[in-house]
């Protein structure tokens, strides 16, 4: 199947240090999402990569979707305390017509102290 | 605008009885979807909707059902709850099947003893 795995599980950091984490599959997969869910909250979208070697900012993030289109990867630079979450990466799974559904891996932890 | 609203936030049930989950957006979008979240395991798809009027099975749809009820609404029905659905469950929506920018509600939280 089209898994995706995650790692590492769990971090623990102190604040102001940069952070990577990364997605692999065995899979190909032609769009990769990261999205970060907030303690008691729903997941949130924070970047979409289309295009194989691309690389995207969001502020403090940067993902690269990677050049096998097997993998991708997440960096935050200078980690504050909000970027406490999980962070969890997907993909889309085909499933016949344009029906798309994405498959998400298990998440990365991610604990900053302060 | 809401977003995406789901009602309840926490549920407490008995094996065995029944309860629904609403879920609602105000985004206009076509696609709607249930997800379950239980530790360690990720998100796991339980049923999807791509258009109002249509439903399919995710990848663990046993023991549920939902209902497309109009573009706006997407409920998730336990007819008799187990333990095993003891887990947090996300209502997301997209613009279109096929758009991959879901938006998640904020979750309930259900407890079966």
């Amino acid at each position: 199947g089209q898994q995706l795995n995650q790692s590492p599980q769990s971090m623990f950091i102190q604040e102001g240090e940069d952070v990577s984490m990364n997605c692999t599959s065995s899979s190909i997969f032609n769009t990769w999402l990261w999205y970060k869910q907030d303690p008691g909250e729903g997941p949130v979208l924070l970047i979409a990569l289309y295009k194989a070697g691309e690389l995207t900012s969001n502020g403090r993030l940067t993902a690269q979707f990677g050049i096998t289109r097997k993998d991708s990867f997440l960096n935050i630079s200078a980690s504050i305390p909000s970027d406490v979450g999980i962070y969890f990466c997907a993909g889309p799974r085909v499933s016949g017509g344009s029906n798309y559904k994405l498959t998400f891996g298990k998440g990365t932890l991610l604990t900053v102290n302060p | 605008n809401a977003g995406v609203t789901q009602t309840p936030k926490f549920q407490v049930l008995k094996t065995g009885q029944s309860m629904t989950l609403q879920c609602a957006q105000d985004m206009n979008h076509n696609s709607m979807y249930w997800y379950r979240q239980d530790p360690g395991m990720g998100l796991r798809l339980i049923y999807y909707s791509a258009s109002e009027g249509t439903t399919d099975k995710g990848e663990v749809p046993n023991g549920y059902n939902v209902s497309r009820l109009n573009k706006r609404e997407f409920s998730l029905r336990l007819e008799s709850a187990a333990p095993s659905q003891t887990s947090v469950y996300f209502c997301a929506s997209t613009e279109r099947a096929g758009a991959y920018e879901q938006y998640f509600g904020p979750g309930t939280r259900l407890t079966v003893t």
